[in-house]
């Protein structure tokens, strides 16, 4: 079984200031993949980085960057000068790759609030 | 990148009715689709998982007679919330991936607000 763990409900951030949001994984799946996505207010899920476990460098995508631990499973999402439209629910997800159609399952989701 | 759309963005039903919502894949085949359910402030709940032409499979605890999944083409699958009580009130949203392909490779539709009165 494979399970996802995010143990920061809120996080409070200034404008242009970096911020970690944890996220920390199990699984018994040899390959697996590694998702981040943004959910503002209005719903709709924002895919933001995704990490394989065997891509030998952590991702990056503009300002965001995930700090791939895979001795520790820990996939941190690592979001760069913080602007006030990042203020939104962050979920940390995974499937197995092996796993043809397998759905994501997501973690409880960090809160995150930026402040001017 | 791949497309996948969800209607209706809002929905307000009677309790008691019916309430159809559906999913499309606009611009490639979606051999399966997933459906979720999110109450406010908390996570994504797996529903069911389906697969075009076949059962949809649910996870636990899931009423399949009260959440009736059809995945009847490639492009479209549809969750029926039938006689809808205010608890079925959610955000339900739905994914799709193409079968047999790993990665990156699932998309999300817009979610369906369902407020049942």
């Amino acid at each position: 079984a494979q399970k996802i763990t995010q143990t920061q409900p809120g996080m409070f951030v200034q404008e242009k200031e970096a911020v970690t949001l944890d996220c920390t994984y199990d699984t018994s799946d040899p390959s697996y993949g590694l998702f981040w996505y943004k959910q503002p207010s209005s719903g709709e899920m924002i895919f933001l980085i995704y990490q394989g476990s065997y891509d030998q460098q952590n991702a990056t995508e503009g300002r965001y960057s995930l700090n791939f631990q895979k001795a520790r499973k820990s996939a941190n999402l690592v979001i760069s000068a913080s602007q006030l439209g990042d203020s939104a629910m962050y979920f940390c997800a995974m499937r197995g790759i092996n796993q043809a159609g397998t759905a994501l399952i997501f973690g409880k989701g960090t809160t995150l609030s930026v402040s001017s | 990148g791949a497309v996948v759309s969800q209607h209706p963005s809002w929905v307000i039903c009677k309790s008691g009715t019916s309430v159809k919502i559906e999913c499309r894949s606009l611009d490639f085949q979606a051999t399966t689709m997933f459906w979720y359910r999110q109450f406010p402030k908390q996570s994504l709940m797996l529903m069911a998982t389906s697969n075009e032409g076949s059962k949809a499979t649910y996870e636990q605890g899931v009423e399949k007679d009260k959440f009736l999944i059809n995945h009847a083409s490639l492009t479209l699958s549809t969750l029926t919330v039938t006689s809808a009580h205010p608890e079925d009130s959610s955000f339900y949203i739905c994914s799709a991936t193409i079968h047999g392909t790993s990665g990156n490779t699932i998309y999300f539709g817009e979610g369906s607000w369902l407020t049942v009165v």
